[in-house]
């Protein structure tokens, strides 16, 4: 019953450097989510797809982009990794059963950049 | 501009009093509200939800309260536990009753809720 999964758990980059961070879930969620959770803040929306093939911007999307190519994955990309984007990285996912349905979370990624 | 707001950054509890943690909205279109409690390096857990056609939602030691006129929720835990020591976040979304709706969540700061034994 693994749910949602997040790699890596911690990361440090240096400025300018990319990575790719992982998101999976075993659910046959159709809609996942990428939000940010700086010190003290809420979680911000990054970006969402509804489904394979679909995504689209959240609140904060500079920066960052995704794809979806499998109902299970739904990986997000840093390109040019800055200082502002040191954060923790939530991936989330819910079914598509109706709009009243809570999403579920991964345990996060801890992103520093140096 | 916060459209989710609490305004108590902590709170401290005795092990079997209530918990009261409070939260406000500024926008009139949302329409599902959650509940959320976060251990520290996990991932928010679902606590409990309510739509905006209710005014109460109760699911054992937690009960949510919605006043839709002062644009409030409050979540009420009787009787609180240590283990219930946590940050809990409020959020919310809009649409949720439309079809193929994306429940994009707006979140509150958080309360950090203590729990002293």
């Amino acid at each position: 019953n693994a749910g949602v999964t997040q790699t890596p758990k911690f990361r440090i980059l240096k400025i300018g450097q990319s990575m790719t961070l992982q998101c999976t879930q075993d659910m046959n969620h159709n809609y996942m989510y990428w939000y940010r959770q700086d010190p003290g803040m809420g979680l911000k929306l990054i970006y969402y797809s509804v489904g394979a093939g679909i995504t689209d911007k959240g609140e904060v999307p500079n920066g960052y982009n995704v794809s979806r190519s499998t109902t299970e994955d739904f990986p997000l990309r840093l390109e040019l990794a800055a200082p502002s984007q040191t954060s923790v990285y939530f991936c989330a996912s819910r079914s598509p059963s109706g709009g009243n349905q809570p999403q579920h979370f991964g345990d996060g990624t801890r992103l520093s950049i140096l | 501009d916060q459209q989710v707001k609490q305004n108590s950054p902590s709170l401290s509890v005795q092990e079997g009093r209530i918990s009261i943690l409070n939260c406000d909205y500024t926008n009139s279109m949302f329409d599902y509200f959650l509940w959320y409690k976060k251990y520290p390096a996990e991932g928010p857990t679902f606590l409990i939800s309510i739509s905006s056609i209710k005014d109460k939602n109760e699911d054992g030691r937690f009960t949510v309260f919605l006043n839709k006129s002062a644009k409030h929720l409050s979540l009420h835990i009787v009787p609180s536990q240590p283990g219930d020591s946590a940050v809990y976040f409020c959020a919310a979304s809009e649409g949720v009753r439309v079809r193929g709706a994306t429940n994009k969540l707006i979140f509150g700061t958080g309360t950090l809720l203590a729990v002293q034994p």
